[in-house]
């Protein structure tokens, strides 16, 4: 069953911390897409890759780090810099490479809350 | 700079009523543009998307759009609205030289009432 898995579904940081939220997919999608969400905000993208071994930043990608050393995996930290990390986030896939057609799949999302 | 803007925050529709969703945008070059719809805690679905051709587009669960490049929007409709059709729905654009990212409108959530 294809899809994008987002892990955990609910975390819990103490300030200070840093987090790692997983994503990965087996769709053989090329692109992949974090977003954070905030009510009343939409989406605001935070990373993308493109392809393996490259990413850029997006909009709010102060005090947020990824990687992307495999295909099906683009995991995303959270680190002690983000002062306000306390949101909804969202990853997302999309294929092929440099399409401006293909429309983008969303995970199930994973709810991140400072204590 | 690209942007969309969903002008409602709220949409209220009685059940079996026509509904209307709105969405214009503001990009420079030709825009590709999505509509996606979230229940509560969910990823966001696609629903549909238009690229090129017939201004008129399809999508999932009856829903359509219209694109019109004058006054620039893309509002989704619905001849008839169901209950189950509540949610919060968010407009996208993607324009070709931005390698593929989206940029998203701050959603508009549609409540359907019995």
């Amino acid at each position: 069953d294809g899809g994008i898995t987002q892990s955990p579904k609910y975390l819990f940081r103490k300030e200070g911390q840093n987090v790692t939220l997983s994503c990965e997919q087996n769709l053989n999608h090329d692109a992949m897409y974090w977003y954070r969400q905030d009510p009343g905000q939409g989406l605001r993208l935070i990373y993308y890759s493109q392809i393996v071994n490259d990413f850029q930043k997006g909009d709010i990608a102060e005090g947020y780090s990824v990687s992307r050393e495999k295909k099906e995996s683009f995991p995303l930290t959270v680190t002690s810099a983000q002062k306000n990390p306390t949101a909804f986030y969202l990853c997302a896939s999309s294929s092929p490479i440099r399409s401006t057609y293909n429309e983008q799949f969303f995970g199930p999302g994973t709810r991140l809350t400072v204590l | 700079a690209q942007s969309v803007a969903q002008p409602e925050d709220q949409v209220n529709v009685a059940e079996g009523n026509p509904l209307t969703v709105k969405c214009t945008y503001s990009v420079s070059g030709n825009p590709y543009l999505f509509w996606y719809v979230q229940y509560p805690n969910r990823g966001l679905q696609f629903l549909l998307k238009y690229i090129t051709g017939d201004n008129l587009v399809k999508g999932s669960y009856g829903f359509e759009a219209e694109f019109n490049k004058s006054q620039t929007s893309f509002h989704l409709k619905k001849p008839s609205a169901l209950v189950s059709d509540s949610a919060l729905y968010f407009c996208a654009v993607r324009v070709g030289s931005t390698l593929g990212r989206l940029y998203f409108g701050r959603g508009t959530q549609l409540t359907v009432w019995p």
